[in-house]
């Protein structure tokens, strides 16, 4: 079966604090995926990671993908409020012969001023 | 250009209307989804279309009924729905066997 596992679930922090998405996943793709959500709004891409060992960084965010591990890792630096959102990782997976994303549940980040 | 535009934006319908919602992408993408995602969820896949066939129908009830007319335009024909049906609907296209999948900003659905 193909799983994508995020943890955690929900994290409330204080701004100015790090702290560390966890995306772990059951299939054997080496592209992965990770989306930003606003309440009420679509999903935007975050990152795109593409083989082993990506590191990619934007601002106070950077994801970085172990395969051999199966697990990606989204980390948040010095936090501030407007990173608060919904975040989700995804992986290809092919079902049926037809390529399609699998998701994580997500994880709903709130940063407190 | 790298978008998805959807429309309308929001819809609100009672069980006995028909609707279409209709999305748009003009970056040559020749894959393109329709999902469903609910509060607090991630999204759902219910249907892709793979060089305007589709390809995937991912059981989804006939009350809804997908339609590809070209390349750049994807439609979601809605009839005889129920108000568990309201949800968020995103529209999304990308490159053959994926690499980046790209979303417009969906219609907010609500069934009366």
């Amino acid at each position: 079966e193909l799983k994508v596992e995020q943890n955690p679930l929900f994290l409330s922090m204080q701004e100015g604090k790090n702290y560390t998405i966890y995306c772990n996943y059951s299939t054997t793709s080496d592209r992965l995926y990770w989306y930003r959500q606003d309440p009420g709004k679509s999903l935007e891409s975050l990152f795109v990671l593409l083989s082993n060992g990506a590191v990619k960084q934007e601002g106070r965010l950077m994801a970085s993908l172990d395969t051999k591990a199966r697990l990606s890792t989204l980390h948040i630096t010095a936090a501030v409020h407007d990173l608060s959102a919904t975040y989700f990782c995804a992986v290809d997976g092919v079902i049926d012969s037809n390529y399609q994303l699998i998701w994580g549940a997500g994880t709903k980040l709130i940063i407190k001023p | 250009d790298t978008e998805v535009t959807q429309t309308p934006k929001h819809l609100v319908m009672g069980m006995t209307n028909k609707k279409s919602l209709k999305c748009e992408q003009h970056m040559g993408h020749r894959a393109m989804y329709w999902y469903k995602q609910k509060a607090k969820k991630p999204p759902e896949l219910m249907f892709v279309y793979s060089y305007e066939k589709l390809s995937i129908n991912e059981s989804v009830p006939s009350r809804f009924s997908p339609e590809c007319p070209n390349s750049s335009l994807l439609n979601l024909h809605l009839h005889a729905l129920q108000p568990e049906d309201s949800a968020l609907y995103l529209c999304a296209s990308s490159q053959e066997g994926g690499l980046q999948t790209y979303f417009g900003p969906g219609t907010r659905l609500t069934v009366t």
